[in-house]
């Protein structure tokens, strides 16, 4: 079955204790995001790759950091994680090369990581 | 840079009734237009999307959804809503490039009346 697959699904942690969310997508996907949804703010990008090597910062980057050494894997690390940081996480990934066809051009969401630092 | 507004923080409707969600984007190009439903505990599903041609778009579990360029908007519709159909829903707009970058709408919550 096609999808992404975060973990853990629910985390309560500590301030300052550092975490990663994994994420992993089985549909060759070029492109993976990091979201966080919170309540009246919709879905914000964190942090964006194109392709194994290549990340690059979204809309609220600050305090967070990803990796892509495989295609299937983007993890997003939170290294000093804050009371702020408490939220819900969305990894979503999309094929580029399908864009021209635009028939898969679109998001596959994972089914969320439910952060709480205290 | 895109932006999409959801003017509708909350809607309740009796099932059965008509539905309509509001959504209004700016960009300056054309847009991908998108419509997502988060079911609660859940993942956000692709309802459907508009790239170009036809206005009127059709997706899964019945709705539709017109693009108005002149409007700016991309209003979701149902004409029979299902007790099911509680959720939020999520306008979203994708660039013409290669970045890829979505912007959400902050979400329309739906609650359906028995």
């Amino acid at each position: 079955e096609a999808q992404v697959t975060q973990n853990p699904r629910y985390l309560i942690t500590v301030t300052g204790k550092k975490l990663t969310v994994t994420c992993s997508q089985n549909m060759n996907h070029e492109y993976m995001s990091w979201y966080r949804q919170d309540p009246g703010l919709g879905l914000r990008q964190i942090y964006y790759s194109m392709n194994v090597e290549v990340t690059d910062k979204g809309d609220v980057p600050e305090g967070y950091k990803v990796s892509r050494k495989e295609k299937r894997n983007f993890p997003l690390i939170l290294e000093s994680p804050s009371p702020n940081q408490t939220s819900l996480y969305f990894c979503a990934s999309s094929s580029t090369r399908d864009r021209a066809a635009l028939g898969n051009y679109g998001y596959t969401f994972g089914s969320g990581t439910r952060l709480t630092v205290v | 840079a895109q932006s999409v507004t959801q003017p509708d923080i909350h809607i309740t409707v009796s099932e059965g009734a008509s539905l309509e969600l509001r959504c209004n984007y700016s960009y300056g190009a054309t847009p991908y237009l998108f419509w997502y439903v988060q079911s609660p505990g859940q993942g956000l599903q692709l309802l459907l999307k508009y790239f170009s041609g036809d206005t009127l778009v059709q997706g899964i579990k019945g709705f539709e959804a017109e693009f108005k360029r002149s409007q700016s908007s991309f209003n979701l519709r149902k004409p029979s809503v299902h007790w099911s159909d509680a959720a939020e829903y999520f306008c979203a707009v994708g660039a013409q490039n290669y970045g890829q970058n979505f912007v959400f709408g902050p979400g329309t919550r739906l609650s359906v009346l028995p």
